[in-house]
């Protein structure tokens, strides 16, 4: 099946730096990509869409000045949490899908973010 | 409005029960899919389903099952003689197209506890 490779899986950082996150299809190009962030023990909430060569489109509520999303190829997107703080630390998730209609999100194994 | 319901948090059943996880769904959309996706406790969420709006055959894999019903808007999830391996959190989404995108929308998940 597809494949959804997003690193780093966990990482620690100071409060005021940047971190960023990739996400790689790795078999299959992906048109779209979507960033999620799960709360502990919550759903999934949609940070933004993005389209290949395009800017990301984000949610309401999310600073596009603070998740910097570029997907500059059909493999790969990054999220960057620029200056993080602590209430930055969660569960950030990449999805992934083809251009056909019936395609399914298939999802990375997340990157769970602590800024101390 | 366009929402997906798990009305179910938790779940607790012993190996070998069978055990139905529901969900119901609201759009607009006359034409929508319909996921489960399993997340682990390793975090990574798992394509499980995906079913058109104008498909309401049920469907079995093995030991999961999908019951389609469009006249009351859900599409529960069962599961046949469980194990402890079931033992994750179960969303269920809903693809609608807004503005010419695709957008997914998640339940809040039910967690299920597979008891030995």
């Amino acid at each position: 099946g597809a494949v959804v490779s997003q690193h780093p899986s966990r990482v620690i950082c100071k409060s005021g730096t940047s971190v960023k996150i990739e996400c790689r299809s790795l078999d299959f190009q992906a048109t779209t990509m979507f960033w999620y962030r799960q709360f502990p023990k919550q759903s999934l909430m949609l940070m933004a869409t993005s389209n290949e060569g395009s800017k990301a489109t984000y949610e309401q509520g999310v600073e596009k000045d603070k998740f910097l999303i570029n997907h500059a190829s059909l493999t790969l997107s990054t999220l960057t949490v620029t200056s993080a703080h602590p209430e930055d630390s969660s569960f950030y998730i990449c999805s992934a899908r083809s251009g056909a209609v019936n395609s399914p999100l298939h999802f990375g194994n997340g990157t769970r973010l602590t800024v101390t | 409005a366009q929402k997906v319901t798990q009305a179910q948090t938790e779940i607790s059943v012993v190996e070998k029960e069978d055990v139905t996880l529901d969900c119901v769904y609201e759009t607009r959309d006359t034409t929508y899919y319909l996921f489960w996706y399993k997340q682990p406790p390793s975090g990574e969420l798992v394509f499980l389903i995906r079913r058109n709006s104008f498909d309401e055959q049920n469907e079995i894999s093995g030991r999961y099952s999908w019951n389609f019903q469009k006249s009351t808007s859900s599409f529960n999830f069962t599961i046949t003689a469980s194990q402890v391996v079931d033992s994750a959190v179960y969303f269920c989404a809903l693809r609608v197209t807004t503005s010419g995108t695709y957008k997914y929308i998640f339940g809040t998940g039910t967690r299920l506890k597979v008891l030995a």
